[in-house]
């Protein structure tokens, strides 16, 4: 059974850093490195909001134009691990952040068929 | 970026209700809109994918229809467990973009 796992969330002070991790299992290192990757907000009690993403192989990244420049998406197919650097970091980064997985091999964009549970960022002096 | 405007924004019906949900796009997305429920504390689950086709293991009650702009989703048959959040999600231009959310209640 596939399973997403993110950690790494906690309360951070303004304009300082954080990495989340994301942690899958039930896929093979073969199979885990065909599926695109995305991170997914959430801000307390709003609406959800694309973050991230990257390619199955990891060659390729888009970013929202809210986290442009300040965060990076990355991935380690031998660990199964995706990771996302959040820098600078500002109040309205404050949000549940979920990675969660495309459901068709070497798609960049499609549905998603598995969601970690979410880990909380607080950005907050 | 494409914009998602999903109605209502929130929702009370009875159980057995029919309930519609409906999200429009700013532009022509074909058919690459998915719906998703998300339960209070949860993570989202995928419903309906590609417009119209269901997820496995998802109850036949929940439905969707549309192409282009015009988006609905729809449960037959409203049960206490559907209590949730919707959203809709385009996937046709990045960045992904979803609807603003329905929270359905039950009266």
């Amino acid at each position: 059974q596939v399973q997403l796992v993110e950690s790494g969330g906690g309360v951070v002070q303004p304009g300082r850093s954080l990495r989340l991790s994301c942690a899958a299992s039930g896929f093979t290192f073969s199979s885990y490195s065909t599926f695109a990757m995305h991170w997914v907000r959430q801000a307390p009690g709003k609406g959800l909001e694309g973050v991230a993403v990257i390619s199955y192989d990891g060659t390729s990244q888009y970013y929202a134009d809210s986290v442009k420049g300040r965060f990076t998406i990355s991935r380690d197919n031998s660990k199964n691990t995706l990771y996302l650097q959040m820098n600078s970091l500002r109040a309205e980064d404050t949000a549940v952040y979920y990675c969660a997985r495309v459901a068709l091999r070497l798609r960049f964009v499609d549905y998603f068929d598995y969601w970690g549970q979410g880990t909380l960022v607080t950005v907050s002096s | 970026d494409i914009q998602m405007t999903q109605s209502p924004s929130s929702l009370s019906a009875s159980v057995g209700d029919r309930v519609t949900i409906t999200c429009q796009a700013s532009q022509d997305i074909y058919n690459y809109l998915n719906w998703y429920q998300q339960k209070p504390g949860e993570a989202p689950k995928l419903l309906i994918y590609d417009a119209s086709n269901l997820e496995s293991g998802v109850p036949s009650r929940f439905s969707g229809s549309g192409s282009g702009t015009d988006f609905t989703f729809t449960i037959s048959s409203l049960q206490p467990e559907d209590v949730a959040a919707y959203y809709c999600q385009q996937y046709d231009n990045l960045p992904i973009t979803f609807g603003q959310g329905t929270r359905l209640e039950i009266k």
